[in-house]
């Protein structure tokens, strides 16, 4: 069964660094996602992208985040200069644009920043 | 606005015992979906079922049903016969036909804990 897979499973880096968060969705899907869980707390919506470009982001997706298409398979998300309260569990979804279908979660990259 | 509560933080039940997890949402779109995903342990998010606004059939799925009903916006899911694999976190979610990136709405979750 086709699933969405996320690497690195865990990623600690240090205040200020960047990271890349790699995601490859389910290949017949268009519609992409990030979301983000900080420990213990409910899912959060951070951004959608659809046919290259975002179409929807939320207060907590500023300027120190981006993502990217780079090609034909690969959807990541980067934080360009990281702060403490970036840690969190980051979901990559995917889903398919024939009506409303839900969407499939990646297994996450737990992010840590020291 | 759009908002999803799980007023459940956490459930306790020995195995074997029926449970019901409650839902309840808000939204001024006359068109909506909502969703049911489990987080076990391991943490990913495992989708369970999905639910249009225009179909309030209730679902059942082995020893899982969920009641939907639009005139108290609940969407409430039950296990039956709870098994200690049933343990996890359980996220309720909601989706708008007007937001044109479906983006998921998440509740806080209720943790459900099955003892042997």
């Amino acid at each position: 069964e086709p699933e969405v897979t996320q690497t690195p499973s865990h990623q600690v880096t240090q205040m200020g660094q960047e990271v890349i968060l790699r995601c490859v969705p389910i290949s017949n899907h268009l519609y992409f996602y990030w979301y983000r869980q900080i420990l213990g707390q409910k899912v959060e919506f951070l951004v959608s992208f659809y046919n290259n470009e975002i179409s929807e982001k939320s207060e907590i997706f500023d300027d120190q985040f981006s993502v990217e298409r780079p090609d034909g398979s690969n959807f990541t998300l980067k934080i360009r200069s990281t702060k403490l309260e970036d840690s969190a569990m980051y979901f990559c979804a995917s889903r398919e644009t024939t009506g409303v279908n839900e969407q499939f979660f990646g297994p996450g990259t737990r992010l840590t920043v020291l | 606005a759009q908002k999803v509560t799980q007023a459940q933080t956490e459930i306790s039940v020995v195995e074997k015992e029926d449970v019901t997890l409650d839902c309840v949402y808000e939204t001024r779109d006359t068109t909506y979906y909502l969703f049911w995903y489990k987080q076990p342990p391991s943490g990913e998010l495992v989708f369970l079922i999905r639910r249009n606004s225009f179909d309030e059939q209730n679902e059942i799925s082995g020893r899982y049903s969920w009641n939907f009903q639009k005139s108290t916006s609940s969407f409430n899911f039950t296990i039956t016969a709870s098994q200690v694999v049933d343990s996890a976190v359980y996220f309720c979610a909601l989706s708008e036909a007007l937001d044109s990136s479906y983006k998921l709405i998440f509740g806080s979750g209720t943790r459900l804990l099955v003892r042997p």
